[in-house]
């Protein structure tokens, strides 16, 4: 069956180091979004991609960066990480036709201490 | 901007009882999509139902229900015969340019035995 996956599940990490969060997915969809969540402010899109070497910013993306060198992949990657940054990442995927509906990986919960 | 709001953050409900979640949004698109996705503790999102704009009648599935007013941007989700499986977060999205989502954030819903 097709699917989302994201690596690691679980990271704790340093402030200032580089942190990168994986994204993979088996549907073959040409759109690929990264999220965050925190308490109190639902969902919120860090960057986007709509197809390979398209990259796009969303409304948070400062301190984040991403690339997307294939169909499958949008990997997601802290310069250098910081407590602000401390949060449950969602990576999601969809075809880009009706209804637009998007597919979410399971998260991953990073902390930075 | 495009925005949506879910202005309760917390609802309970008495098991087998209806529970309706309030969301509103502003959008300027002429064509765009809702949808309410779940959040159970395991942090899966899980897609719930969606609504088309273009689209009068509103969405049904199974024991979900929503109430949607497009002059009055507002889409609300009906819970019939509650059930403890219910209990989880719900959001309520917004397509913004087509493939992107607006989330709001998040109503906790508790289900009482």
């Amino acid at each position: 069956d097709a699917e989302i996956t994201q690596s690691p599940r679980h990271k704790i990490t340093e402030t200032g180091r580089q942190v990168t969060l994986a994204c993979h997915q088996t549907w073959n969809h040409n759109n690929m979004f990264w999220y965050r969540q925190d308490l109190g402010h639902g969902l919120r899109l860090i960057h986007y991609s709509y197809g390979v070497q398209d990259t796009n910013k969303g409304e948070v993306s400062d301190g984040y960066s991403v690339s997307r060198s294939n169909t499958e992949d949008l990997p997601l990657t802290l310069e250098s990480a910081a407590s602000s940054q401390t949060s449950v990442y969602f990576c999601a995927s969809s075809t880009g036709q009706h209804p637009y509906e998007q597919y979410f990986g399971p998260g991953t919960r990073l902390t930075v201490t | 901007a495009q925005t949506v709001t879910q202005s309760q953050p917390e609802m309970s409900v008495q098991e087998a009882e209806t529970v309706t979640l309030s969301c509103t949004y502003d959008t300027s698109e002429s064509d765009y999509y809702l949808f309410w996705y779940k959040q159970p503790p395991s942090r899966q999102m899980i897609l719930v139902i969606r609504q088309e704009a273009y689209k009068q009648q509103n969405a049904t599935e199974n024991r979900f229900s929503v109430n949607f007013q497009k002059a009055a941007k507002s889409f609300s989700l009906k819970i019939s015969d509650s059930q403890l499986g219910d209990a989880a977060m719900y959001f309520c999205a917004s397509t913004s340019g087509t493939y992107k989502y607006i989330f709001g954030t998040g109503t906790r819903l508790k289900v009482l035995a």
